[in-house]
């Protein structure tokens, strides 16, 4: 696609179900990174792929938090239990192999009552 | 070491005036500094970036002013306009194992009034 897709938009949820986001990145991408923003909280990040490398997890803040990346293109993100702090919208990222810029979906907007 | 110091939290200004956002890091391994402007609803989009051989760096209404000694860098936009309401992002980059390990600031709302 023209741009990094990332679904669902709003998922909105119990406390203590699992979630999946799922992110689309450019074609042609090698890299693919998740970042969590708050509520008027900046851009934390969560975990980064980039080609057949072991991805850096070091950002996921627990166990309950995984993402896989299948054929070096699609990624999931999985919350398990959810907890009403992971309320969140959680971006999507992708950029070449380069040191150029990252391209941002429009993130999915996760809310746990 | 890897947080990036971004102030003002938000910040109004006339239109036509000049909007400053400041950063400040602690990490000289950092060697890339983008700012990201996001709209609401949207995922953050690169503005404008800087390398810290250059002490300036301007494009069309936005400058970067980078000052290495000092670990500090900021966003100057210039003549103001309606349209330039939105979050803007400072970030560095920490080159570690050869990838974009981008670590952001905490945003600065910036509202443009007419």
């Amino acid at each position: 696609g023209a741009g990094v897709s990332q679904s669902p938009s709003n998922k909105v949820t119990e406390k203590g179900k699992d979630v999946e986001l799922r992110c689309d990145p450019i074609s042609g991408h090698t890299a693919l990174y998740w970042y969590r923003q708050s509520l008027g909280q900046g851009l934390e990040f969560l975990i980064y792929f980039q080609g057949n490398s072991a991805p850096d997890k070091s950002g996921l803040p627990s166990d309950r938090f995984s993402a896989e990346r299948t054929g070096g293109s699609v990624s999931t993100l999985t919350i398990q239990r959810t907890q009403q702090e992971d309320s969140a919208v959680y971006l999507c990222a992708s950029s070449s192999s380069g040191p150029g810029e990252l391209f941002f979906g429009e993130g999915s907007r996760l809310t746990v009552l | 070491q890897q947080q990036v110091k971004q102030s003002p939290q938000s910040l109004i200004v006339q239109k036509g005036g000049i909007s400053i956002i400041n950063c400040a890091y602690e990490n000289t391994a950092f060697d890339y500094f983008p700012w990201y402007q996001q709209f609401p609803g949207k995922g953050p989009a690169l503005l404008i970036a800087i390398r810290p051989d250059v002490s300036e760096k301007k494009e069309g209404r936005f400058t970067i002013s980078f000052n290495k000694s000092a670990k500090q860098f900021s966003l100057h936009i210039m003549d103001s306009q309606p349209g330039d309401s939105a979050t803007y992002f400072c970030a560095a980059r920490h080159l570690s194992g050869g990838y974009n390990k981008l670590i952001f600031g905490a945003g600065t709302r910036l509202a443009v009034h007419p």
